[in-house]
């Protein structure tokens, strides 16, 4: 089945900086891939995703990218505020599944 | 539009007590899930419904059962509770066709002791 490596499992930036969460996948035939943040005590919040069709999608200050070669997709967040803190999941679908697989989160902690 | 509610929000059960947690959405959605969230473990899905009347099983479905009640609700039943059911549950619900996104209730924070 499909496995889903995330890096790194903690993250620190500076208030303004900008921060990025690393994902592999394995199974060839996954063509999408959701990013959630998760809030403390929340339920995960889907926040941008990407199609296999695409290489790129930006949404005001996060940014997706995929590497379908490299079975490789990245979160990018860039001006980051306090907000901003939470845990991230990366998750990775198979075409014509209906089951998710996440990667094990990376908790963001942005200092004012 | 309340998105995805799950009841209760915490529970505490001794070994070998049942119990079901509820789910239900409003945004007519096919698609029905539940996930159970361990410390470092990321989520992972216990079952799911595909649509209303289906249910399959997910990566971790050992000792639960579900029930998917209309299009609306699906149940998570835990029939003999153990200590290692100890979770947060998560119910989700999505669409199928040109859209996967899937969307996730609050979650259910169960103790087994």
């Amino acid at each position: 089945g499909e496995n889903v490596e995330q890096h790194p499992s903690t993250l620190s930036v500076q208030e303004g900086d900008s921060a990025v969460i690393k994902c592999t996948y394995s199974d060839s035939a996954s063509n999408y891939f959701p990013w959630y943040k998760q809030e403390l005590g929340k339920g995960p919040q889907l926040i941008i995703d990407i199609r296999s069709n695409v290489g790129e999608k930006k949404d005001q200050r996060i940014a997706v990218t995929l590497n379908k070669t490299a079975k490789h997709f990245s979160l990018h967040i860039t001006e980051t505020q306090p907000e901003d803190s939470a845990v991230y999941f990366c998750a990775a679908q198979r075409a014509g599944s209906y089951q998710l697989t996440f990667g094990k989160g990376t908790k963001l902690s942005v200092i004012p | 539009n309340a998105g995805v509610t799950q009841t209760p929000k915490f529970q505490v059960l001794k070994t070998g007590q049942s119990m079901t947690l509820q789910c239900a959405q409003d945004m007519n959605h096919n698609s029905m899930y539940w996930y159970r969230q361990d410390p470092g473990m990321g989520l992972r899905l216990i079952y799911y419904s595909a649509s209303e009347g289906t249910t399959d099983k997910g990566e971790v479905p050992n000792g639960y059962n579900v029930s998917r009640l209309n299009k609306r609700e699906f149940s998570l039943r835990l029939e003999s509770a153990a200590p290692s059911q100890t979770s947060v549950y998560f119910c989700a619900s999505g669409f199928r066709g040109s859209s996967y996104e899937q969307y996730f209730g609050p979650g259910t924070r169960l103790t087994v002791t």
